[in-house]
């Protein structure tokens, strides 16, 4: 089955404790992204991946990290987070980053930072 | 980015046709027409996209105008699991700013009633 899977689905930390939420897809898909969704807000692209060790800033990437050193994972890293990154994060993935082809979302990761 | 203005709410009753209107008039020559919606507690699902002409899949059709600055998502048949947000989203497939990014409005929630 084509999908992306997200790891952990929940979670709860402190400030300051660096974590990573985990991203793969099964589709060999090029392009990777990531998003944060929040009320009011909507959601908000984090940062891109073009390919297997391209990735580029989106609209929000202040105290995020990634990387992409194989094509199915793209990693969200949080080095030292902080309650404002208190969210719901989607992975996301498609062939390519052109127009025609459709994004495939994870299942969402929810993140709390006290 | 290309924007886009969806109504904030509709309803309609189950086993009833659902027509979401979508209006985008500084729609480029290249921008995708895509819709994605969100049932409560999950990510985002694709829907349907279209450039020029109408289109049809097993979830629902797009009506898109001569001028291409509106379009209309028609769910043929609402039923309770119809019941979602849905996005209106441009994306671009020549490249640009935007290139890959889907930028997601507020969208329409949609209630569907038994």
């Amino acid at each position: 089955e084509a999908q992306v899977t997200q790891n952990p689905r929940y979670l709860i930390t402190v400030t300051g404790k660096k974590l990573t939420v985990t991203c793969s897809q099964n589709m060999n898909h090029e392009y990777m992204s990531w998003y944060r969704q929040d009320p009011g807000l909507g959601l908000r692209q984090i940062y891109y991946s073009m390919n297997v060790e391209v990735t580029d800033k989106g609209d929000v990437p202040e105290g995020y990290k990634v990387s992409r050193k194989e094509k199915r994972n793209f990693p969200l890293i949080l080095e030292s987070p902080s309650p404002n990154q208190t969210s719901l994060y989607f992975c996301a993935s498609s062939f390519t980053a052109g127009g025609p082809y459709e994004q495939y979302f994870g299942p969402g990761t929810r993140l709390t930072v006290t | 980015d290309a924007k886009t203005t969806q109504p904030n709410s509709m309803e309609s009753n189950e086993e009833e046709p659902v027509h979401l209107p979508c209006n985008h008039s500084t729609i480029s020559g290249t921008d995708y027409i895509h819709w994605y919606r969100q049932l409560p507690s999950q990510g985002p699902e694709y829907v349907i996209h279209g450039l020029t002409s109408n289109v049809n899949n097993r979830m629902a059709s797009l009506a898109i105008a001569e001028d291409r600055k509106s379009s209309t998502l028609i769910l043929h048949r609402a039923t309770l699991r119809d019941a979602a947000v849905y996005y209106c989203i441009l994306r671009d497939w020549a490249g640009g700013t935007s290139y890959g990014k889907l930028t997601f409005g507020q969208g329409t929630i949609l209630t569907v009633h038994p």
